[in-house]
């Protein structure tokens, strides 16, 4: 029943790993969305993705991809991990780019 | 978007009313104001948005000056459910206008 559900809930993983986070959203909704919850606790905006259009916020680096398999999933690859991407990474969606989003319970990524 | 100013904390007994204020002095003709929250280790929970005119819900109040630069939202009878840390976002209501830009948000301890 959970609307936006995330996989995995905690990822730990050494510097220099490949690693990516799913999220799927059960609602029908046409909108998705990647933010980053740093240390102090600052919720920035990573991607926004729809089926006509990706915005990637221009402070995140390339080695963070958004993949849409389908309207209803937006995973987030993560490519030679680093330090600083230890974050907790929340996943939403919105039936119209601007409407209310819903969030998913977020993945704590831990970069050894 | 315009920026809002919220208080870092806020303290309210439980069974009282919460009244959060939010200054949003910049606020254009077409954005919205949003309330939304996050209760610890928890990903953002929408509660209620407006435009002009005072809104309720299930969750809370949502009061707008009639110049629209500040806001109240009143949780009616906080319970200890309700702390969180409480976010006040304007954005515009158009197409592309996406982002919620989450500020540093007001964190609510409701006492017993």
């Amino acid at each position: 029943d959970t609307a936006v559900s995330q996989t995995p809930k905690y990822l730990v993983t050494q510097m220099g790993n490949d690693k990516s986070i799913k999220c799927e959203q059960n609602l029908g909704h046409d909108t998705m969305y990647w933010y980053k919850q740093d240390s102090k606790k600052f919720l920035k905006i990573m991607f926004s993705y729809n089926n006509k259009e990706l915005i990637i916020n221009e402070t995140v680096p390339n080695r963070f991809s958004p993949k849409s398999p389908d309207k209803a999933h937006l995973n987030l690859h993560i490519n030679s991990l680093e330090l600083g991407d230890s974050a907790v990474y929340f996943c939403a969606s919105s039936q119209a780019s601007q409407e209310t989003q819903y969030f998913g319970p977020g993945t704590r990524l831990l970069v050894l | 978007d315009a920026k809002t100013t919220q208080p870092t904390s806020m303290d309210c007994a439980e069974g009282r009313a919460a009244n959060l204020p939010c200054n949003h002095s910049t606020i254009s003709g077409n954005e919205y104001v949003y309330w939304y929250r996050q209760i610890h280790s928890q990903g953002p929970q929408y509660i209620i948005h407006g435009l002009k005119n005072n809104e309720t819900n299930e969750m809370a109040s949502l009061i707008i000056t009639e110049d629209r630069k500040s806001s109240t939202l009143i949780l009616p009878h906080a319970t200890l459910r309700d702390t969180a840390v409480y976010y006040c976002i304007v954005r515009p209501d158009q197409t592309g206008a996406n982002n919620l830009f989450f500020g540093t948000g007001t964190r609510l301890t409701v006492i017993p």
